[in-house]
Formats: C-alpha cells, sequence, structure tokens
C-alpha cells in the first residue's frame, strides 16, 4: 500500500530556515498537504500543492515538490519559537481514496 | 473558513461507560468526516470515514460495535465508544472535507481518559 515517510526529529536555531522532508510512494497522488500539530491540538492545515506543481510559496512557507523522486519538502523561512510542532506530511490518490499520512517529525525550535 | 469543531475537548469516565463525540463543520458541508486515534507521540491513525446518510467504512482491526459512528447530517458527525476501558483512552480527533481530494480540516481533538 501506499506509504508516507519523514524524519522524525529536527532542531534549529530561532531565525535559520527550517527544512523538513518527506517521501511518500503512491505514483497516482493528486496532492500533497503540510500539517502542523501543536502540543494537545488538533492538525491545522498548512499548505498543499497540487501534483502538477513543483513550487509553492505562502509568505514563510515553500514547498518544494520533486513527482520523480516522490520527495516534498516544506521549507520555513526565519524560524520562530511559535513554529516548534509536529509537522505531518500526508498525500492522496486520485479521488481521495486514501489519505496517508507521515508520521510527523517534531521540529524544535532552539533561542 | 473551514472550521471544524470538536467536543467535548476532554472527557474522563468510569470503565464500562460508553463516551460520544460531536465533530462539527461550521461554515461548509461536510461530504465526508474522518475518525482519527493518535497515540502519545504518534502518527494518527485512521478508524473511519463516513459519508453523509451511509454506513460508515471502518479500518482493519477496528471494531465497528466498539466505535460507532453516526453521519446523519452534512455538519455533524458522532463518534461513540461504548463500554469503555482504559485500553480505549486515546487523543481521538476528527476531520472533514467535501469530498474527492478536498483538504481535510480538522477538529482540535478530544482526549478520552478511562479510569
Amino acid at each position: 500500500g501506499e506509504d508516507v515517510e519523514q524524519s522524525l526529529f529536527l532542531s534549529v536555531r530561532e531565525g535559520d530556515s527550517s527544512v523538513i522532508n518527506c517521501t511518500y510512494t503512491d505514483s497516482s497522488s493528486t496532492y500533497l498537504y503540510w500539517y502542523k500539530q501543536e502540543p494537545g491540538a488538533g492538525l491545522q492545515l498548512l499548505t498543499y500543492i497540487f501534483s502538477n506543481m513543483d513550487m509553492k510559496q505562502d509568505q514563510r512557507l515553500t514547498v518544494l515538490l520533486n513527482k520523480k523522486d516522490k520527495h516534498l519538502s516544506l521549507r520555513i523561512a526565519d524560524t520562530q519559537t511559535g513554529d516548534s510542532a509536529i509537522y505531518f506530511c500526508a498525500e492522496t490518490g486520485n479521488y481521495g481514496q486514501n489519505f496517508v499520512f507521515g508520521p510527523g517529525t517534531r521540529l524544535s525550535v532552539l533561542p | 473558513g473551514a472550521v471544524v469543531s470538536q467536543h467535548p475537548s476532554w472527557v474522563i469516565c468510569k470503565s464500562g461507560t460508553s463516551v460520544k463525540i460531536e465533530c462539527r463543520s461550521l461554515d461548509f458541508q461536510a461530504t465526508t468526516m474522518f475518525w482519527y486515534r493518535q497515540f502519545p507521540k504518534q502518527s494518527l491513525m485512521l478508524m473511519a470515514t463516513s459519508n453523509e446518510g451511509s454506513k460508515a467504512t471502518y479500518e482493519q482491526g477496528v471494531e465497528k460495535d466498539k466505535f460507532l459512528i453516526n453521519h446523519a447530517s452534512l455538519t455533524l458527525s458522532t463518534l461513540t465508544v461504548t463500554s469503555a476501558h482504559p485500553e480505549d483512552s486515546s487523543f481521538y480527533i476528527c476531520s472533514a472535507n467535501q469530498g474527492g481530494n478536498q483538504p481535510q480540516h480538522f477538529g482540535d481533538g478530544t482526549r478520552l481518559s478511562i479510569l
């Protein structure tokens, strides 16, 4: 079945850029998503990208998609302490039949 | 826009009781609602998918008689944990979308603690 992989931990210093990586196996992925989860809360949709795009930028967030390598990344510019959270990559195949989440990357922002 | 409200946010109850969790889409019609379970420091585990007016589709290993899901309207789905036991203690999260590949929008989760 489909699989989504992420590194589990990332630490960066405040003000630096963070890059969170994700790989997936479903070649029919239509949309790919990034969600943020703060402690004790639900998931907040940060951004998503259609599979025919290779980049999407939204303020401090930049999403890069390499469809050939099935690799997705989320870059957070000027990382702040409020960005500390778990970031989930997710993908859905055609018609949204399967919505698959990665294990989540715990981002720690150091002062 | 696309707000999903989940209630209650935290519930503590005795073993053997049944607990109902509500999930509402406040400003959109949710064709599909999803129920997840999340263990500490782990990713989300999809329990079931429900479409309005239809029976829920449960993932393998999820007991449908234990976790009753009702999706009676386009804005409300409920999850009832029947005869809850301590091993059912977990963080339950719902989400909703307008079908197909539309993004899922999540509630804030319900922390269920069974004593």
